[in-house]
């Protein structure tokens, strides 16, 4: 089974429409991560989270939210959807175990594929 | 801010052929550096971690290394495969954002037999 699992893998919805991305981890990880891919101008980050307490805004939040649910689960919601948040979405996890910034890996989920028309 | 550029942003070779992909950054202030590869349509899978204090890692047929001090990454494929044909991300992870990485925009490698 994979470490990182995200559901649903695609999903056409239309403008206005409140959507949730889910994410599953079963690596143990504290840390987890939301990231947005658009041609052109690959990976930008969405939310980070370092436990389930700790919920940051990343470089693009506006039209976003986020609930970590518990440490293995952490959620992207989009409130009401918008042509521009067409996208693949990625969630990945980082640092079990290891308080060595300098060794942390990133491991990232098959993504999600979402089309708002 | 960060930022992490790729050169080229595409690249096609025969079979058979070395080849170097490049990336750069602004900021030398890292934790480590990363490769990915991505398939098309496919998510990201990790190919080396450079740790600071590293100047290169090897995995087969990979080599990466990293001049901190100038800002950049290389990434050599030694005797490339129509396999080896992906999109290439390098991502710096730094004390920004939570050290959530910085990613380049890739280089996309088509390898023809």
């Amino acid at each position: 089974d994979a470490d990182v699992t995200q559901t649903p893998r695609n999903r056409i919805t239309k403008t206005g429409k409140r959507i949730m991305l889910e994410c599953s981890q079963t690596k143990g990880h504290d840390r987890m991560y939301w990231y947005r891919q658009d041609p052109g101008l690959g990976l930008r980050l969405i939310y980070y989270s370092f436990d389930v307490k700790d919920i940051n805004k990343g470089e693009i939040s506006d039209g976003y939210s986020v609930s970590r649910q518990a440490q293995a689960k952490f959620s992207l919601s989009l409130e009401s959807a918008i042509p521009n948040q067409t996208a693949l979405y990625f969630c990945a996890t980082s640092g079990a175990g290891s308080r060595d910034l300098s060794l942390d890996t990133q491991y990232f989920g098959p993504g999600t594929r979402l089309t708002v028309l | 801010k960060q930022e992490v550029t790729q050169i080229p942003a595409a690249l096609s070779v025969p079979e058979g052929e070395n080849l170097v992909l490049n990336c750069s950054f602004t900021d030398s202030a890292i934790y480590n550096l990363q490769w990915f590869r991505q398939d098309p349509g496919k998510g990201l899978t990790s190919l080396l971690l450079i740790q600071s204090s590293q100047r290169e890692q090897t995995s087969g047929r990979l080599n990466a290394s990293l001049d901190k001090s100038s800002g950049r990454s290389t990434l050599y494929i030694a005797a490339s495969q129509p396999g080896d044909s992906a999109t290439y991300l390098c991502a710096v992870k730094g004390n920004q954002a939570g050290t959530a990485l910085i990613f380049g925009k890739g280089t996309t490698l088509s390898v023809s037999s």
